[in-house]
């Protein structure tokens, strides 16, 4: 079944704790990427990657790191956490030469950081 | 970076009633879609649609590029389409992919 999966689903850490969600996708997509979920304000880019060791900067990147060493995963890394970075977290992949074609979402990890 | 409104910002509708769901942006885009997040959270992609109309049962979507809206065509409402829509939207000139959400329409449908 093709798919994008994250883990943790949930997690409640406390501040300054290193942290890292991993996103995992079966469907061989070079595209993936990184958002936050927050009431009112929908879903913010963090982090995409075109490919294997390619890395951008997306709305919201401040606090958070990225790897993409294999195509299949793309881990968000919180070196810090803090309060302020409590949210959902959405991973999402699609076929990069098809960057204009849907995007495949994971169900989501959401953080609490106290 | 381009800017995305969405109206209205939440909807009530009776179960059979029709709606439309309005997308704004603020600059060209090629890349265009709705998604769907359901009560459980889930967000599943609807259509990518950077211009044209397009249709998939119940729902369809027009998208006039050349004065930068979308609109989410509901017909026939069901109580499953209850639920958050966004739209997101995203032009790759200069290499850019990044993908801008609007803020979404709460839609509960009541029975």
């Amino acid at each position: 079944e093709a798919q994008v999966t994250q883990n943790p689903r949930y997690l409640i850490t406390v501040t300054g704790k290193k942290l890292t969600v991993t996103c995992s996708q079966n469907m061989n997509h070079e595209y993936m990427s990184w958002y936050r979920q927050d009431p009112g304000l929908g879903l913010r880019q963090i982090y995409y990657s075109m490919n294997v060791e390619v890395t951008d900067k997306g709305d919201v990147p401040e606090g958070y790191k990225v790897s993409r060493k294999e195509k299949r995963n793309f881990p968000l890394i919180l070196e810090s956490p803090s309060p302020n970075q409590t949210s959902l977290y959405f991973c999402a992949s699609s076929p990069a030469g098809q960057w204009f074609q849907p995007q495949h979402f994971g169900d989501g990890t959401r953080l609490s950081i106290l | 970076g381009i800017q995305v409104e969405q109206s209205p910002p939440d909807l009530i509708l009776q179960e059979g009633a029709n709606s439309t769901l309005r997308c704004n942006f603020s600059d060209s885009v090629n890349n265009l879609q709705w998604f769907h997040q359901n009560p459980w959270g889930q967000l599943i992609n609807l259509f990518y649609i950077p211009s044209g109309t397009k249709q998939n049962g119940r729902l369809s979507a027009t998208t006039v590029a050349t004065e930068r809206y979308s609109l989410l065509y509901i017909s026939s409402s069901q109580t499953t389409d209850s639920g958050v829509y966004f739209c997101a939207v995203g032009n790759s000139g200069g290499s850019n992919y990044k993908l801008t959400f609007g803020k979404g329409t709460l839609l509960t449908v009541n029975p």
